[in-house]
């Protein structure tokens, strides 16, 4: 079974500060994506790479995919109350033609103002 | 927009009780899985369908069972409700390329 490892699992800064969440494996995956969950609501997908190296931004948050596609990171600038929430990455794996995803342990985020 | 309607968004039930819970999706999407997400462990994958009559096995599929008779509704049924099956379940569907469309839960206490 694959294993995808975020940290840290808790995170609580001020408005306005930077941060970084990390997501580890030691499996290789074809895709990696990011997804936020707010409260009672189901994880909404933010970001998807592809390709080893990868970097996409997307607003204040940027998405780094690792060199050999084991591993990924968020980086999130000057971070305010609204990114608070639960942030998951998953990894994904073809199976007979099929993508299937394993999901991160998830790094709950909140951003004090 | 893709819609994914789970039936009930809390749900409390008694243990030995066989419990169904169900997603209708209304994209026509091929794909559907089940999922439970549980606090420290992310979201692990109960079973999943790619096409109407077919289900196949995730990581955790004992003490639960799934059923896809149309191609918008995919249930998850817990033959025999257990404590340890507490959770919050998750349904989403996907389609040809495209990522996953989670619905909004349901979260359930079996007592």
């Amino acid at each position: 079974t694959q294993l995808l490892e975020q940290s840290p699992q808790f995170l609580s800064i001020q408005e306005g500060e930077n941060l970084t969440v990390y997501c580890n494996s030691s499996s290789v995956f074809s895709s990696l994506q990011w997804y936020r969950q707010e409260p009672g609501e189901g994880p909404v997908l933010l970001v998807t790479v592809v390709t080893g190296g990868e970097v996409k931004k997307l607003k204040r948050l940027t998405f780094q995919f690792g060199d050999a596609r084991k591993d990924s990171s968020l980086h999130i600038t000057a971070a305010q109350p609204g990114d608070t929430g639960l942030y998951l990455c998953a990894g994904g794996s073809f199976n007979f033609g099929n993508e299937k995803l394993t999901f991160g342990t998830g790094t709950r985020l909140t951003i004090i103002p | 927009d893709v819609k994914v309607t789970q039936s009930s968004r809390y749900l409390v039930k008694r243990t030995g009780e066989k419990v169904f819970l169900e997603c209708v999706q209304d994209m026509d999407h091929e794909n559907m899985f089940w999922y439970r997400q549980d606090p420290g462990l992310g979201l692990r994958l109960i079973y999943f369908s790619y096409d109407v009559k077919m289900k196949e096995k995730g990581d955790i599929p004992e003490g639960y069972s799934v059923s896809r008779e149309k191609k918008e509704r995919f249930s998850l049924i817990l033959e025999s409700a257990s404590t340890n099956q507490t959770s919050m379940y998750l349904c989403a569907s996907e389609g040809y390329n495209q990522p996953q469309h989670f619905g909004d839960g349901t979260r359930l206490s079996i007592l």
